[in-house]
């Protein structure tokens, strides 16, 4: 089946600490992107990649930073610069006619 | 810049009535409009699409959503909501289509709680 995997589904960590959010997909789309989901607040772009290598900030980058060494992958690292990490991540990739999300990844930090 | 807005940000019903959620949108240059669904601590899922084409657009589960550029509106709308209807629904637009859909902006959502 094609889709998007997300990994891990619940996630915690202690404020300070670095973490990855790893997300793959085998839609063979080039582009990819983060959101971020906080109650009320819809979601908010976090980073973008059209294609591999190359990305670009969304809305809400600071805190945050990506790569995109593969075509199927882009992790995103929330950095100890994000002053409120804990939130819903979302990532998803994009066709010619739908983007396409994963099942997300819930953070909490302590 | 891209703005969705969506009117209500909770919307009860009971079931079997007929449900409106509404959505407008601001931008000048030619859209194509989203409606998708999420239930809770999952992904979202694509209800219908506006892309070209005729403005009425049918999607799954009974949804149907009719494109107004005058109004600049895309509202969602079920004649008869069941009780596994209850979830949370964003309205997103793209302006931008090549060979990839550009990136969404997305509306705060709406709340759709329906009741036995």
């Amino acid at each position: 089946d094609g889709g998007i995997t997300q990994s891990p589904k619940y996630l915690f960590r202690k404020e300070g600490q670095n973490v990855t959010l790893s997300c793959e997909q085998n839609l063979n789309h080039d582009a990819m992107y983060w959101y971020r989901q906080d109650p009320g607040q819809g979601l908010r772009l976090i980073y973008y990649s059209q294609i591999v290598n190359d990305f670009q900030k969304g809305d809400i980058a600071e805190g945050y930073s990506v790569s995109r060494e593969k075509k199927e992958s882009f992790p995103l690292t929330v950095t100890s610069a994000q002053k409120n990490p804990t939130a819903f991540y979302l990532c998803a990739s994009s066709g010619r006619q739908e983007q396409f999300f994963g099942p997300g990844t819930r953070l909490t930090v302590l | 810049a891209q703005s969705v807005t969506q009117l209500d940000s909770q919307v009860p019903v009971f079931e079997e009535a007929p449900v409106e959620l509404r959505c407008n949108y601001s931008s000048s240059v030619s859209v194509y409009l989203f409606w998708y669904v999420q239930y809770p601590n999952q992904g979202l899922q694509l209800l219908l699409k506006y892309l070209s084409g005729s403005t009425l657009v049918k999607g799954i589960n009974g949804f149907e959503a009719e494109f107004n550029k005058s109004q600049t509106s895309f509202h969602l709308r079920k004649p008869s909501v069941h009780i596994s209807d209850t979830a949370e629904y964003f309205c997103a637009v793209s302006h931008d289509r090549g060979s990839t859909l550009g990136r969404l902006y997305f509306g705060r959502g709406t709340q759709l709680t329906v009741w036995p």
